[in-house]
């Protein structure tokens, strides 16, 4: 069986300080893992992934994450961040033994960032 | 490039009433397709997901049903709606095969039951 865990409910980051928000999976193959960000009233928007090769993954706005296959954990990462960064993050994996067709959420981090 | 729909933005429907969401998706073909409920703006929870024309796979029995009569549309229903059926109703979309593409959401629709 696969999960996905984001132990924070909120985090609060001032701005221009790095911001990291936590993400721990469990599969039984290979993950597949990814990023989502959500505004308010707003649908999920793709940030990054996570599917074989280098540990520290890049995607949008500045946003990075990093793979421990030791730990289990796929944290975001931004190194500087920013107010309009204040969303609804969500990590989410797909066990590549499991259904291509299903993913699962985790339940969501608020991130705060105060100016 | 690819674009999703989802119409209505917002509903509100008084208990007892019917329900049908559309959502549609553009500039790909045979994607597969997912309906997503979300509580008070944190967790998802998976409704229904689908492969193909006419193949709907349900994850959690309850009120509503989907229907995917085209290859790029999706539908979710209800006969009668009931107050616990408010919410947040995220379609999404991604290309079929291994999975390791990433699925993208429709704008959602807010559906209030009075």
């Amino acid at each position: 069986a696969q999960s996905v865990a984001q132990p924070e409910d909120q985090v609060n980051v001032a701005e221009g300080n790095p911001l990291t928000v936590k993400c721990t999976y469990s599969v039984s193959g290979n993950p597949y893992l990814f990023w989502y960000v959500q505004y308010p009233n707003r649908g999920l928007q793709f940030l990054l992934k996570y599917i074989t090769g280098d540990n520290l993954v890049k995607g949008s706005y500045g946003f990075e994450a990093e793979f421990n296959k030791s730990q289990t954990s796929f944290h975001l990462k931004k190194p500087s961040a920013l107010v309009s960064d204040s969303a609804l993050y969500f990590c989410a994996v797909r066990d590549t033994y499991s259904s291509a067709s299903k993913i699962i959420f985790g339940s969501g981090t608020r991130l705060s960032i105060r100016p | 490039s690819q674009t999703i729909h989802q119409w209505p933005a917002t509903l509100v429907q008084p208990v007892g009433s019917p329900l049908s969401l559309e959502c549609t998706v553009e500039g790909t073909s045979n994607p597969n397709l997912y309906w997503y409920r979300q509580a008070a703006g944190r967790g998802l929870q998976l409704l229904f997901y689908s492969v193909g024309i006419g193949q709907i796979s349900s994850e959690v029995p309850q009120n509503l049903s989907a229907s995917r009569p085209q290859d790029r549309q999706f539908i979710l229903s209800s006969k009668k709606l009931l107050l616990s059926d408010s919410g947040f109703y995220l379609c999404a979309w991604s290309s079929g095969g291994s999975g390791a593409q990433p699925q993208h959401f429709g704008d959602g629709t807010r559906l209030s039951i009075l």
